[in-house]
């Protein structure tokens, strides 16, 4: 257990929809990372926030959006869903500081889109 | 743009054999070079990490092997298992502060027979 939680496990929805994922840190931890993983394009950085704010960002689409909240959980929102979304998506975490760059991964959410 | 491409892509080995699994990198800025362990339905598992000031990092039976001037690192899993068998993700990431995201490569699928 990396001590990162994740919900859903799972999501089912159709085209078009609005979903939120959820992702608590290790205790501790300020960085929050978004990764999403399909079989075509592999393990993918999307976002990194920091305390709050937002630190980096990947290849995330524009109907993608993130959030970390004051008690440093974040939620990663994905709107006008497409067939295409369908991934397992993790959240990572890690304290960030003097160049530690350990990240330790959540047990992910499996989004499909029908 | 892959910048860590990891081989093979597919792994067999006999128990209580050596599984070595090879990267190599483009970015010479990258100075943090983790391997993640990753079970179907699982989040990936930081299992040993390296950075470019050692050759070397060995812990239990597994070890990365680092070359600088070639750009690649490779991990050596003694005595495999079949425990083991798992898919295996080489990265590589930028330590300073904001550049913490990691670019894996595309993964190795290994399958420890007895």
């Amino acid at each position: 257990d990396s001590g990162v939680t994740q919900t859903p496990k799972h999501l089912i929805t159709a085209t078009g929809q609005r979903v939120t994922l959820r992702c608590s840190p290790r205790s501790g931890d300020l960085s929050v990372y978004w990764y999403q993983q399909s079989l075509d394009q592999g393990l993918q950085f999307l976002i990194q926030y920091y305390n709050g704010e937002e630190r980096a960002k990947g290849n995330i689409l524009e109907r993608f959006s993130a959030q970390q909240f004051p008690d440093l959980h974040s939620e990663l929102n994905l709107s006008s869903l497409e067939l295409g979304d369908s991934a397992l998506y993790f959240c990572a975490s890690s304290h960030s500081s003097g160049g530690n760059n350990e990240q330790f991964f959540g047990p992910g959410t499996r989004l499909t889109v029908l | 743009q892959q910048q860590v491409k990891q081989s093979p892509q597919s792994l067999i080995v006999q128990k209580g054999g050596i599984s070595i699994i090879n990267c190599a990198y483009e970015n010479t800025a990258f100075d943090y070079f983790p391997w993640y362990q990753q079970f179907p339905g699982k989040g990936p598992a930081l299992l040993i990490a390296i950075r470019p000031d050692v050759s070397e990092k060995k812990e239990g039976r597994f070890t990365i092997s680092f070359n600088k001037s070639a750009k690649q690192f490779s991990l050596h899993i003694m005595d495999s298992q079949p425990g083991d068998s798992a898919t295996y993700f080489c990265a590589a990431s930028i330590g300073n502060f904001g550049n913490e995201k990691l670019t894996f490569g595309t993964g190795t699928r290994l399958t420890i027979i007895p």
